[in-house]
């Protein structure tokens, strides 16, 4: 069975900050990884996906992540927070034909 | 471009009332999802389709009911409300299952049972 860890429910930083989210995975197969942002009173959005190749994944509004298998981690950074920033965001994982698994999602406050 | 679109946006009801919420796609998917978000617990799957005509259970699918007649629509049931289903719903779909696609989400229907 796969499942998502997502360490901190809730992260704040100040604008101008590294902003670093953290999502550890469980899959015994080549696993598929996502991340997606709620805004607030919003549908959840895709931001980014790993599925094959390069491990380094850059996504919208200057977030990335990297898969790191020896780890099983997918976490997701950002060099400078902006105050737009301020969102829930999800970590998923997936393999091939399966359905997607969220994590508990972590709230990401951006201070001034 | 409408995407997944959910109606209502948001209602009130009252313990032992019935309703469905309503839930579209015009991007002819044939995977689509129900979920509940349920503040620090995640998102949790209700049921799901794989084409219509065709649904299964997920994690958490008592109390509720779903239809699949068309490719674009996934109506969900709640017949007797409970205090324990207020929750925001998302629906969502995906081009095929959710590996490699991920998924597209409709902006939720924000329900509470009084």
């Amino acid at each position: 069975a796969q499942s998502v860890t997502q360490l901190g429910s809730h992260v704040s930083v100040s604008e101008g900050a590294l902003v670093l989210l953290r999502c550890n995975y469980s899959s015994s197969v080549p696993p598929y990884l996502f991340w997606y942002v709620q805004y607030p009173n919003q549908g959840l959005q895709l931001l980014l996906k790993y599925t094959t190749g390069a491990t380094l994944v850059k996504g919208i509004n200057g977030f990335e992540a990297e898969f790191k298998k020896s780890e099983t981690s997918f976490h997701l950074t950002k060099p400078s927070a902006h105050m737009s920033d301020a969102a829930e965001y999800f970590c998923a994982v997936s393999n091939q034909g399966g359905k997607l698994i969220f994590g508990q999602g972590t709230e990401l406050s951006v201070k001034p | 471009n409408a995407g997944v679109t959910q109606t209502p946006k948001f209602r009130i009801l009252k313990i032992g009332q019935s309703m469905t919420l309503q839930c579209t796609q015009d991007m002819n998917h044939n995977y689509m999802y129900w979920y509940r978000q349920d503040p620090g617990m995640g998102l949790k799957l209700i049921y799901y389709s794989v084409g219509a005509g065709i649904t299964d259970k997920g994690e958490v699918p008592n109390g509720y009911n779903v239809s699949r007649s068309t490719t674009e629509d996934f109506p969900l049931r709640l017949e007797l409300a409970a205090p324990s289903q207020t929750s925001v719903y998302f629906c969502a779909s995906s081009y095929s299952t959710g590996a490699p696609y991920g998924y597209t989400f409709g902006s939720g229907t924000r329900l509470t049972v009084v």
